[in-house]
C-alpha cells in the first residue's frame, strides 16, 4: 500500500541553526502524488505549511523549504535557521487526487521540533 | 472565529454504545472529510464528500456512518463501540478544485471504556 516515513520522535535544535525532517513515501496505486507538510504548533488544530504538487519542484513556506524528489521519493523540510517559536509537530503526506475533486491525504506520524533557546 | 467547529472536544463511552461526532465548517467549502488518529498511528483518512455526496469510503467497518445534512454538515455516527475506536477524529473541508488545500478541525478524542 501506500506509505509516508519521516524522522520519528522527537527532534531537538537549537535557535538560529538549520533543520531538516526526513520524508520518504512509497506508492503502488498513485500515478500523480502530491507531496505536503502539515504543522500543528502547541494550542492550534493541524494546519498546511506548504505543498508541491509536481515532482521537481520545491515548495517554500515561513522559511522553510522542501523538494519533491521523484528518484528518491523524498520530501525533506529544511530551514537554514530556527526559531523558538517553529517548536511544534511537523506531519509530511502524500495526497492521491480522488474523485470529485477531493483528495485522500496518508500521513506520517509526525515529528516534534523543539527549538532551544 | 473558528473555521471548522467540531463538538464535543472529548468523548466518553462505554462498548456498545453508539456516538455521533459533530462537524460544521464555515469556509464556504463544498468537500469535506473524517480522518482519525489512534495512539502511536498517523492520520488516517476514512471519508471524504463532495457536495453532500459520499466520494471515498476506506473504513472498512459499516459501524462508521458519515451524515450530512446540510452542505456545510458532516457529521460521523459510530454505532457498537469498541475500545479499538478510542481516537481523535478530525474533521476537514477543502474547497472544490483538483488542488485544494484541506483545512482541519480541532478533533473530537474519543475514549471507549
Amino acid at each position: 500500500g501506500d506509505s509516508v516515513t519521516q524522522t520519528e520522535g522527537q527532534v531537538t535544535v537549537s535557535e538560529s541553526k538549520s533543520l531538516i525532517i526526513n520524508c520518504t513515501y512509497s506508492t503502488t496505486s498513485i500515478a500523480y502524488p502530491n507531496l505536503f507538510w502539515y504543522v500543528r504548533y502547541p494550542g492550534e488544530g493541524l494546519q498546511l505549511l506548504l505543498k508541491v504538487i509536481t515532482a521537481g519542484q520545491k515548495g517554500s513556506s515561513r522559511g522553510f523549504e522542501a523538494t519533491y524528489n521523484k528518484e528518491t521519493t523524498s520530501f525533506h523540510l529544511q530551514k537554514a535557521s530556527v526559531q523558538e517559536s517553529d517548536s511544534a509537530v511537523y506531519y509530511c503526506a502524500l495526497g492521491d487526487l480522488r474523485t470529485g475533486n477531493t483528495r485522500k491525504l496518508i500521513f506520517g506520524l509526525g515529528t516534534t521540533l523543539q527549538v532551544q533557546p | 472565529d473558528p473555521k471548522i467547529i467540531q463538538k464535543p472536544k472529548y468523548l466518553v463511552a462505554v462498548t456498545g454504545s453508539e456516538k455521533i461526532l459533530i462537524c460544521e465548517q464555515y469556509l464556504g467549502h463544498n468537500a469535506m472529510y473524517w480522518y482519525r488518529q489512534s495512539a502511536k498511528k498517523p492520520l488516517e483518512f476514512m471519508f471524504s464528500y463532495s457536495y453532500q455526496k459520499l466520494m471515498d469510503n476506506q473504513t472498512a467497518s459499516s459501524r462508521f456512518q458519515p451524515q450530512s445534512s446540510k452542505k456545510n454538515h458532516l457529521d460521523l455516527q459510530i454505532t457498537a463501540l469498541k475500545p479499538d475506536d478510542s481516537a481523535t477524529y478530525f474533521c476537514a473541508s477543502s474547497q472544490d478544485g483538483a488542488y485544494a488545500e484541506q483545512f482541519f478541525g480541532p478533533g473530537t478524542r474519543l475514549t471507549v471504556l
